[in-house]
């Protein structure tokens, strides 16, 4: 299993701000996955982050608001920029599992709140 | 990606079997079929997963009739503490996985 921190764990931001979310997992993994979980609504991927390389983005989420970096093999950060309440959400960020497919340990996820 | 369809919530009292189906008409020859569970203020737990007939591990059951188009995860003698979200998916293993929107189990003394 892995263990994956997150940091802030919550935040309240003003609108047109930006915060960037740390994701610090305890063994090396190649790929690493960004989602979104809008109040009382199910998980949406944002995008995955492969070291080396530029992040993948899925549909509806753009790199000019939601910026990624992975520096390591460890460690991953999303930026949420340019903030309004519709951002309002708990951002988590997920690594694959060798055992099982589709099997991801997610992070605590961090709540973010946008006033 | 096959689309799942899953009740929105359900209702148990403690010490009863709790079985949730989930509907994947669409589902691939390479999909695989994988719950999760998520506590509040947490991020989802990996449960179960299987292909076809039945898979049982520590903690649920997973019934996978032969069509495959739809799964049942058997929770059995609930406790308060498996209130949660219950979410299903199907994939082929490469990790673009679709939540859908699960079903809130509600456990009641």
């Amino acid at each position: 299993s892995a263990v994956i921190s997150q940091k802030p764990s919550r935040d309240i931001c003003q609108r047109g701000t930006s915060l960037t979310i740390q994701c610090q997992v305890d063994s090396q993994v190649t790929m690493m996955f960004w989602y979104r979980q809008q109040p009382g609504q199910s998980l949406t991927l944002i995008a995955t982050a492969n070291q080396g390389s530029e992040a993948t983005y899925e549909s509806g989420f753009v790199i000019d608001k939601f910026p990624i970096s992975r520096p390591n093999l460890t460690f991953s950060t999303l930026t949420v920029s340019n903030m309004s309440p519709e951002d309002s959400s708990i951002y988590l960020c997920s690594v694959p599992h060798g055992g099982a497919y589709n099997e991801q340990f997610f992070g605590p996820g961090t709540r973010l709140t946008v006033l | 990606l096959a689309k799942t369809t899953q009740p929105i919530s359900m209702d148990s009292y403690e010490g009863q079997e709790v079985n949730i189906t989930c509907s994947h008409n669409n589902i691939a020859t390479n999909d695989y079929i994988t719950w999760y569970q998520q506590f509040p203020s947490q991020g989802p737990r990996f449960i179960i997963q299987g292909y076809k007939t039945k898979v049982t591990n520590e903690v649920a059951s997973l019934f996978i009739p032969a069509d495959r188009k739809s799964s049942t995860l058997s929770l059995p003698r609930v406790s308060l503490s498996d209130t949660a979200v219950y979410y299903c998916l199907v994939g082929d293993g490469s990790f673009k996985t679709i939540f859908g929107a699960g079903t809130r189990l509600f456990v009641k003394a």
